[in-house]
């Protein structure tokens, strides 16, 4: 199957820092999605992205699909301690999601 | 509205021993979603259904793995016999559109049934 690959895979910031995870594949996307999940819950969409270059927002959460349709990014700016999780990347390929590893965030107050 | 509600929450059971999971997806959503989720693999996708009817099962692992969708309200995903290597944590998740529409991103996801098999 496809292959994502998410990166770092964990991140411990200081509150009010800005953060920057990414995702890359070898194949091509048409649609990158952003996930976070809670522990002991299960993934909650944060932003999806539909057009190479688009470059959506939502709240403190910034997020672009790449133009070559192969990597995406995840900004987090000004940080808080409820951003703690681990937010994953996913790719819709046809009509299957393919999540990446993951991003386990830690904030410090 | 209620989410996607699963159950068990969390289940301990014996190497070959029957698991069913059950998963009742949010009301007038047509896809119902089963993940697994493990620190190796992370999420992977075993089944979906439409419309009760099952689409695509190319992820399911192998023969012990079952799961159907008697109606639109319930879905069970069942692993008989069970084995160690079964254990993690499984996703059910809904959604209104299929994954081609502009919105095929909000699933839905349920909480999570986490499966241990000693």
């Amino acid at each position: 199957g496809q292959q994502l690959n998410q990166s770092p895979q964990s991140m411990f910031i200081q509150e009010g820092e800005d953060v920057s995870m990414n995702c890359t594949s070898s194949s091509i996307f048409n649609t990158w999605l952003w996930y976070k999940q809670d522990p002991g819950e299960g993934p909650v969409l944060l932003i999806a992205l539909y057009k190479a270059g688009e470059l959506t927002s939502n709240g403190r959460l910034t997020a672009q699909f790449g133009i070559t349709r192969k990597d995406s990014f995840l900004n987090i700016s000004a940080s808080i301690p409820s951003d703690v999780g681990i937010y994953f990347c996913a790719g819709l390929d046809f009509n299957k999601f393919y999540f990446g590893s993951g991003t386990k965030l830690n904030v410090k107050p | 509205d209620a989410g996607v509600i699963q159950s068990p929450r969390h289940e301990v059971t014996e190497m070959g021993q029957e698991v069913t999971l059950r998963c009742k997806p949010i009301s007038g959503h047509d896809y119902l979603f089963w993940y697994r989720q493990t620190m190796m693999r992370g999420l992977e996708l075993l089944i979906y259904f439409n419309n009760n009817v099952p689409i695509d099962d190319s992820g399911m692992p192998e023969d012990r793995f079952s799961a159907k969708m008697p109606n639109a309200s319930f879905s069970t995903l069942k692993i008989q016999p069970s084995e160690p290597r079964d254990s993690a944590v499984y996703f059910c998740a809904s959604s209104l559109y299929p994954l081609s529409h502009s919105d095929a991103g909000e699933l839905f996801f349920g909480e999570g049934s986490r499966l241990t098999v000693l």
